[in-house]
């Protein structure tokens, strides 16, 4: 099935980029989603890309996306202490059909801020 | 235009207790979701509605019901709870897009749920 893979933590020194990566198995994703989760708070979307793109940036944020790897990749930079939170990476599948399964999400990667 | 909402935000139930879940948009989305968090498990998606009156079940259906009599809401049931149950649900939402499938989800800031 689908799968979605990130590391847990990432420890970054206030001012210095945050790189967050995350690896999918499903080849046919369409769209692929960074959603931030602060303590205690539901998920807020940051950006998206779609799968015939490589790059994305929206003022801090960059995605890159390597497909023939399966790689998404999250820059932050300038990493603030706001930016403390947790990442998702999620994947969403073309369907037959033109189903509407929900997403599928990595573990979360926790980003820790160092002053 | 308040978006997602969900309620209650926290909740406790004792074992074999029933409750419901209620999910509300404002965006006139026709697919919604309902997911829970647990620690160490990312998001997994329990139930979802593609419009009024449809509900289908997601990866880890057991144990909930869903309806969606109206478009704007999506309740989630508990008939009977168990500890197992204990986690932080999400609703989320989304359009419908182009050639039926589903846009960007929009999730609601969740429900705390203790199964004692």
């Amino acid at each position: 099935g689908e799968d979605v893979e990130q590391s847990l933590f990432l420890s970054v020194r206030e001012g210095d980029s945050s790189v967050i990566n995350c690896t999918y198995t499903d080849s046919s994703s369409t769209y692929l989603y960074w959603y931030k989760q602060e303590p205690g708070a539901g998920l807020q979307l940051l950006t998206y890309i779609f799968s015939n793109m490589d790059m994305k940036q929206d003022q801090r944020l960059t995605v890159l996306l390597n497909k023939k790897d399966k790689h998404l990749s999250l820059r932050i930079a300038d990493t603030q202490t706001g930016d403390s939170a947790i990442y998702f990476c999620a994947e969403r599948s073309m369907y037959s059909g033109g189903g509407a399964d929900g997403l599928t999400f990595g573990k979360g990667t926790h980003l820790i801020i160092q002053p | 235009n308040a978006g997602v909402t969900q309620t209650p935000k926290f909740r406790v139930l004792k074992t074999g207790q029933s409750m419901t879940l209620l999910c509300a948009q404002d965006m006139n989305h026709e697919y919604m979701y309902w997911y829970r968090q647990d620690p160490g498990m990312g998001l997994r998606l329990i139930h979802y509605s593609v419009g009024e009156g449809t509900t289908a079940k997601g990866e880890v259906p057991d144990g909930y019901n869903v309806s969606r009599l109206k478009k704007q809401n999506f309740l989630l049931g508990l008939e009977s709870a168990a500890p197992s149950q204990t986690s932080v649900y999400f609703c989320a939402s989304s359009y419908r897009g182009r050639a039926g499938l589903q846009e960007t989800q929009y999730f609601g800031p969740g429900t705390r749920l203790l199964v004692l």
